[in-house]
């Protein structure tokens, strides 16, 4: 099974800085296949970023995805206070979906 | 307004079952293919099952498979998960999850992922 490493597991920056989230897999993946999603506390993840690069409906375009291969990686150009939450990068290969174990991202 | 709303958690015995509903809305249900997906308390997230429009076609996480049975009816609009022989590390939040399905631009076609999610449902699994 491929396995997604996201890394850091924890970011503290502060409000207007750019963030760079990273995503790397076990094995070469489809860039198709890619999405990232954004988590708060008590609420459902959302659909940030599919296909790797393509941001879903409603996202801001400081949000960015990029990579292919086995090295993937989210972008936020300039933070904003509500972006401080988790970040889940996941795969789809084999008929199963596989999600990386998340960064926090937090205010410094 | 796309909405999905789960229902049925509880509190269930070790080795006991337990059904999970998410009721769809918004959408053509029959469109698309859904997934489960949980979420043990602060822990990240686990693809549980999967299942195609027609209800034809499953998928399996392997800690799950030969235990839990994802099913639908889309006469009713609804996708569910049968549970059985509960351990303790199936303790988790549940959230039922439409999978978008496949986007073509001009140049090319992507996985558009899991494109909308419901609140989750919470099974706990103690004696």
């Amino acid at each position: 099974d491929i396995v997604l490493t996201q890394s850091p597991g924890t970011l503290s920056l502060s409000p207007g800085e750019r963030a760079t989230l990273s995503c790397r897999a076990s094995q070469t993946i489809s860039s198709s296949y890619l999405a990232w999603y954004q988590q708060k506390p008590g609420q459902a993840p959302r659909l940030l970023i599919s296909g790797a690069s393509n941001r879903a409906t409603g996202i801001p375009d400081r949000f960015s995805g990029s990579g292919s291969g086995t090295d993937f990686t989210l972008t936020i150009s300039r933070l904003e206070p509500e972006d401080f939450a988790v970040y889940f990068c996941q795969q789809y290969g084999n008929s199963r979906y596989t999600f990386g174990q998340g960064t926090k991202l937090e205010i410094k | 307004e796309v909405q999905l709303v789960e229902s049925g958690g509880r509190v269930v015995r070790p080795g006991g079952s337990l059904r999970l509903s998410c009721a769809a809305s918004g959408f053509t249900f029959d469109d698309f293919a859904m997934s489960w997906v949980r979420q043990a308390p602060g822990k990240g997230l686990e693809w549980v099952s999967g299942i195609n429009w027609p209800g034809d076609s499953t998928r399996y996480a392997d800690s799950v498979k030969d235990r839990f049975t994802i099913s639908r009816d889309n006469a009713k609009n609804s996708l569910y998960l049968q549970m059985n022989s509960l351990r303790a590390e199936d303790t988790a939040l549940y959230y039922c999850a439409r999978e978008g399905g496949a986007y073509c631009g001009s140049a090319s076609c992507h996985n558009v992922g899991m494109d909308y999610w419901g609140q989750g449902a919470r099974v706990t699994v103690s004696s």
